[in-house]
Protein backbone atom coordinates (compact mmCIF):
# COMPACT_ATOMS: atom_id res chain seq x y z
CA UNK A 1 0.00 0.00 0.00
CA UNK A 2 0.72 3.61 0.01
CA UNK A 3 3.38 4.40 2.60
CA UNK A 4 4.45 8.06 3.71
CA UNK A 5 7.23 8.61 5.57
CA UNK A 6 7.68 11.58 8.13
CA UNK A 7 10.90 12.95 9.53
CA UNK A 8 11.72 12.66 12.64
CA UNK A 9 9.67 11.34 14.84
CA UNK A 10 10.82 13.02 18.34
CA UNK A 11 12.26 16.30 18.55
CA UNK A 12 13.18 18.31 21.94
CA UNK A 13 14.86 21.29 21.01
CA UNK A 14 14.91 24.89 23.29
CA UNK A 15 12.75 27.39 22.99
CA UNK A 16 13.44 30.22 20.21
CA UNK A 17 14.77 27.50 17.72
CA UNK A 18 12.94 26.61 14.08
CA UNK A 19 12.30 22.95 13.82
CA UNK A 20 12.05 21.88 10.54
CA UNK A 21 9.58 18.71 9.61
CA UNK A 22 9.70 16.69 5.86
CA UNK A 23 6.75 14.56 4.51
CA UNK A 24 7.44 11.90 1.99
CA UNK A 25 5.38 9.86 -0.02
CA UNK A 26 7.89 6.98 -1.21
CA UNK A 27 5.58 5.08 -3.95
CA UNK A 28 3.33 7.32 -5.38
CA UNK A 29 2.72 11.18 -6.38
CA UNK A 30 0.85 13.06 -3.62
CA UNK A 31 -0.87 15.86 -5.57
CA UNK A 32 -2.21 17.08 -1.88
CA UNK A 33 -0.56 17.27 1.35
CA UNK A 34 -1.96 17.95 4.63
CA UNK A 35 -0.36 18.59 8.11
CA UNK A 36 -2.38 18.28 11.08
CA UNK A 37 -1.83 19.08 14.57
CA UNK A 38 -2.79 16.70 17.53
CA UNK A 39 -3.20 17.30 21.31
CA UNK A 40 -3.49 14.49 24.05
CA UNK A 41 -6.17 12.32 23.39
CA UNK A 42 -7.88 14.95 20.68
CA UNK A 43 -8.77 15.01 17.30
CA UNK A 44 -6.71 16.05 14.90
CA UNK A 45 -6.68 19.74 13.88
CA UNK A 46 -6.11 20.41 10.02
CA UNK A 47 -3.24 23.27 10.06
CA UNK A 48 -2.91 23.56 6.02
CA UNK A 49 -3.31 21.64 2.80
CA UNK A 50 -0.60 21.94 0.25
CA UNK A 51 -0.44 20.99 -3.24
CA UNK A 52 2.86 21.00 -5.44
CA UNK A 53 4.09 24.41 -6.23
CA UNK A 54 1.42 26.67 -5.27
CA UNK A 55 1.28 28.31 -1.84
CA UNK A 56 -0.47 26.01 1.30
CA UNK A 57 -3.87 26.94 1.86
CA UNK A 58 -4.06 27.39 5.92
CA UNK A 59 -6.92 26.97 8.17
CA UNK A 60 -8.20 29.36 10.15
CA UNK A 61 -6.68 30.51 13.27
CA UNK A 62 -3.07 28.98 11.76
CA UNK A 63 -0.09 31.25 11.54
CA UNK A 64 1.10 31.47 8.12
CA UNK A 65 4.64 33.04 9.13
CA UNK A 66 4.67 30.64 12.08
CA UNK A 67 4.25 27.42 10.00
CA UNK A 68 5.93 27.55 7.24
CA UNK A 69 5.16 24.85 4.39
CA UNK A 70 6.67 23.88 1.29
CA UNK A 71 5.60 21.47 -1.01
CA UNK A 72 8.43 21.68 -3.53
CA UNK A 73 7.60 18.41 -5.37
CA UNK A 74 4.98 15.54 -5.79
CA UNK A 75 6.73 13.17 -2.96
CA UNK A 76 8.24 16.15 -0.42
CA UNK A 77 6.21 18.83 1.73
CA UNK A 78 7.88 20.32 4.39
CA UNK A 79 6.74 21.70 7.58
CA UNK A 80 8.44 24.78 9.45
CA UNK A 81 8.14 26.03 13.00
CA UNK A 82 9.47 28.95 13.13
CA UNK A 83 10.85 30.10 16.46
CA UNK A 84 9.01 27.36 17.99
CA UNK A 85 7.75 28.06 21.72
CA UNK A 86 6.67 25.90 24.63
CA UNK A 87 3.16 26.35 23.45
CA UNK A 88 4.23 24.99 20.14
CA UNK A 89 4.64 21.71 21.67
CA UNK A 90 2.51 19.04 20.03
CA UNK A 91 1.88 15.93 17.91
CA UNK A 92 2.14 16.97 14.11
CA UNK A 93 0.85 14.06 11.56
CA UNK A 94 0.93 14.85 8.06
CA UNK A 95 -0.77 13.25 5.53
CA UNK A 96 -0.60 12.56 1.40
CA UNK A 97 -3.10 12.07 -0.97
CA UNK A 98 -4.02 12.29 -4.64
CA UNK A 99 -6.94 14.94 -5.06
CA UNK A 100 -9.50 12.35 -4.91
CA UNK A 101 -11.93 12.94 -2.48
CA UNK A 102 -13.10 9.45 -2.68
CA UNK A 103 -9.50 8.12 -1.94
CA UNK A 104 -8.23 7.61 1.52
CA UNK A 105 -5.25 10.30 2.74
CA UNK A 106 -2.42 8.42 3.64
CA UNK A 107 -0.57 9.25 6.82
CA UNK A 108 2.74 9.76 8.13
CA UNK A 109 3.53 8.30 11.65
CA UNK A 110 3.22 11.42 12.95
CA UNK A 111 6.38 14.19 14.91
CA UNK A 112 6.40 14.58 19.00
CA UNK A 113 7.49 17.90 19.34
CA UNK A 114 8.61 19.28 22.72
CA UNK A 115 9.92 22.25 23.20
CA UNK A 116 11.52 23.45 26.51
CA UNK B 1 -21.03 22.88 8.03
CA UNK B 2 -19.61 19.43 7.41
CA UNK B 3 -19.53 17.20 10.38
CA UNK B 4 -19.22 13.61 12.05
CA UNK B 5 -19.98 12.98 15.56
CA UNK B 6 -18.66 9.28 17.18
CA UNK B 7 -19.75 8.34 20.19
CA UNK B 8 -17.62 9.46 23.39
CA UNK B 9 -14.93 6.76 24.64
CA UNK B 10 -12.97 5.52 26.17
CA UNK B 11 -14.94 2.07 25.53
CA UNK B 12 -13.68 -0.92 27.40
CA UNK B 13 -14.36 -4.46 26.83
CA UNK B 14 -12.96 -7.73 27.34
CA UNK B 15 -11.58 -10.08 24.60
CA UNK B 16 -14.00 -12.05 22.22
CA UNK B 17 -16.63 -9.19 22.54
CA UNK B 18 -18.58 -7.64 20.03
CA UNK B 19 -17.96 -4.37 19.35
CA UNK B 20 -19.48 -1.09 18.02
CA UNK B 21 -18.47 1.91 17.54
CA UNK B 22 -21.24 4.52 16.40
CA UNK B 23 -20.46 7.35 13.79
CA UNK B 24 -23.12 9.65 12.17
CA UNK B 25 -22.36 12.51 9.31
CA UNK B 26 -23.85 15.83 8.31
CA UNK B 27 -22.97 17.22 4.87
CA UNK B 28 -24.60 18.93 2.20
CA UNK B 29 -23.35 16.48 -0.66
CA UNK B 30 -22.10 12.40 -0.59
CA UNK B 31 -19.01 12.13 0.99
CA UNK B 32 -16.95 9.50 0.90
CA UNK B 33 -16.32 7.97 4.34
CA UNK B 34 -13.60 6.55 6.37
CA UNK B 35 -12.18 4.47 9.50
CA UNK B 36 -8.59 5.51 10.60
CA UNK B 37 -6.94 4.04 13.66
CA UNK B 38 -4.27 5.20 15.85
CA UNK B 39 -2.10 2.91 17.74
CA UNK B 40 0.17 4.62 20.83
CA UNK B 41 2.70 6.62 19.54
CA UNK B 42 2.02 6.95 15.41
CA UNK B 43 -0.01 7.60 12.78
CA UNK B 44 -3.41 6.94 11.28
CA UNK B 45 -3.70 4.25 9.46
CA UNK B 46 -6.95 3.56 7.20
CA UNK B 47 -8.97 0.69 8.58
CA UNK B 48 -11.87 0.18 5.97
CA UNK B 49 -13.78 3.36 3.64
CA UNK B 50 -17.15 3.31 1.40
CA UNK B 51 -17.58 5.58 -0.99
CA UNK B 52 -21.78 5.63 -1.85
CA UNK B 53 -24.58 4.44 0.06
CA UNK B 54 -24.95 0.83 0.86
CA UNK B 55 -21.60 0.48 0.15
CA UNK B 56 -20.29 -2.17 3.36
CA UNK B 57 -16.13 -1.75 4.12
CA UNK B 58 -14.38 -4.30 5.61
CA UNK B 59 -11.11 -5.06 6.85
CA UNK B 60 -9.46 -7.14 9.46
CA UNK B 61 -12.68 -8.34 10.77
CA UNK B 62 -13.81 -4.39 11.14
CA UNK B 63 -17.06 -3.27 9.27
CA UNK B 64 -19.02 -0.78 7.76
CA UNK B 65 -22.08 0.43 5.89
CA UNK B 66 -22.87 3.47 4.48
CA UNK B 67 -26.32 4.72 5.49
CA UNK B 68 -27.31 7.37 3.98
CA UNK B 69 -31.26 7.23 5.37
CA UNK B 70 -29.53 7.23 9.01
CA UNK B 71 -26.42 9.86 7.30
CA UNK B 72 -24.31 6.82 9.70
CA UNK B 73 -21.40 4.81 9.44
CA UNK B 74 -21.53 2.82 12.48
CA UNK B 75 -17.90 0.29 12.65
CA UNK B 76 -18.66 -3.35 13.93
CA UNK B 77 -16.14 -6.06 14.96
CA UNK B 78 -17.71 -9.24 16.12
CA UNK B 79 -14.94 -10.61 17.86
CA UNK B 80 -12.36 -8.04 19.48
CA UNK B 81 -8.96 -8.67 20.66
CA UNK B 82 -6.17 -7.01 23.18
CA UNK B 83 -4.46 -5.94 19.78
CA UNK B 84 -7.40 -3.96 18.89
CA UNK B 85 -6.84 -1.38 21.69
CA UNK B 86 -6.42 2.13 19.61
CA UNK B 87 -8.22 5.28 19.02
CA UNK B 88 -10.74 5.08 16.54
CA UNK B 89 -11.56 7.99 13.95
CA UNK B 90 -14.76 8.23 11.94
CA UNK B 91 -14.47 10.71 8.97
CA UNK B 92 -15.58 11.89 5.98
CA UNK B 93 -14.26 13.80 2.75
CA UNK B 94 -16.26 15.73 0.22
CA UNK B 95 -15.46 17.93 -3.02
CA UNK B 96 -13.52 16.38 -5.70
CA UNK B 97 -10.41 17.57 -5.70
CA UNK B 98 -10.14 18.96 -2.32
CA UNK B 99 -10.32 15.77 -0.56
CA UNK B 100 -10.30 17.47 3.11
CA UNK B 101 -10.78 15.25 5.45
CA UNK B 102 -13.44 16.14 8.66
CA UNK B 103 -13.08 14.10 11.30
CA UNK B 104 -14.80 12.93 14.49
CA UNK B 105 -13.17 13.41 17.92
CA UNK B 106 -12.14 9.63 18.20
CA UNK B 107 -13.28 6.96 20.35
CA UNK B 108 -10.19 5.10 22.50
CA UNK B 109 -11.06 1.48 22.53
CA UNK B 110 -9.02 -0.64 25.26
CA UNK B 111 -10.07 -4.36 25.62
CA UNK B 112 -8.89 -6.73 28.26
CA UNK B 113 -7.84 -10.07 28.11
Amino acid sequence: GAVVSQHPSRVICKSGTSVKIECRSLDFQATTMFWYRQFPKQSLMLMATSNEGSKATYEQGVEKDKFLINHASLTLSTLTVTSAHPEDSSFYICSAGIGKSNQPQHFGDGTRLSIL
Amino acid sequence: GDSVTQMEGPVTLSEEAFLTINCTYTATGYPSLFWYVQYPGEGLQLLLKATKADDKGSNKGFEATYRKETTSFHLEKGSVQVSDSAVYFCALSLGEGAQKLVFGQGTRLTINP
